[in-house]
């Protein structure tokens, strides 16, 4: 049973371009949370999705960041127009969704911006 | 609103010793609570939860959790540190209105030898 998978690992893009995100929950999860953590910070809250549903969107900036996760397919964190402040690990976990059960966490994708 | 503080940026305990990393919660209503560790450039990993029941909670690696209702708080121990224990240690805390895991600042354990 493979674990959450994120791809891809490392992105760098140029202060403009798009960066998106993917992450595949584990199977059988139907829930996805994306986190961000900057350098020597914790992790920030940004996006809560069920399965074509946005559940919690309070930790989204307001402008250039997307979420999505569709009924087939791993679910997208999309950024554009990226910024050098863009720059963090941006991490995805799946879970069932009970409030009782843990969330399993990706790797990770670490942005650079140059 | 539900929140989880770690009161301690570093913890630095001599490999052998017991090590305690501080968590304390704030919720309205049944608390159910986490704990995750990060080794560098990894992602989280989890160790152990509480939901209900007994106080003391066992998890991976030798960690285990005590639950305090009435401190709210639920510390992370261990009776012996190991070096390889060495790494960024997280508290969450489950929203109950939205269903999101909400996690503490990080507590970084150095275990000398």
């Amino acid at each position: 049973n493979a674990g959450v998978m994120q791809n891809p690992r490392h992105l760098v893009r140029r202060r403009g371009q798009e960066a998106r995100l993917r992450c595949s929950p584990m199977k059988g999860h139907s829930h996805v949370y994306w986190y961000r953590q900057l350098p020597e910070e914790g992790l920030k809250f940004m996006v809560y999705l069920q399965k074509e549903n946005i559940i919690d969107e309070s930790g989204m900036p307001k402008e250039r960041f997307s979420a999505e996760f569709p009924k087939e397919g791993p679910s997208i964190l999309r950024i554009q127009q990226v910024v050098r402040g863009d720059s963090a690990a941006y991490f995805c976990a799946s879970s069932q969704g009970q409030v009782n059960t843990e969330a399993f966490f990706g790797q990770g994708t670490r942005l650079t911006v140059v | 609103a539900q929140s989880v503080a770690q009161p301690e940026d570093q913890v630095n305990v001599a490999e052998g010793n017991p090590l305690t990393v501080k968590c304390t919660y704030s919720v309205s209503g049944n608390p159910y609570l986490f704990w995750y560790v990060q080794y560098p450039n990894r992602g989280l990993q989890f160790l152990l939860k509480y939901i209900t029941g007994d106080n003391l909670v066992k998890g991976s690696y030798g960690f285990e959790a005590e639950f305090n209702k009435s401190q709210t708080s639920f510390h992370l121990k261990k009776p012996s540190a190991l070096v390889s224990d060495s790494a960024l240690y997280f508290c969450a805390v489950r929203d109950i209105s939205s269903g999101k895991l909400i996690f503490g600042q990080g507590t970084t354990l150095q275990v000398k030898p």
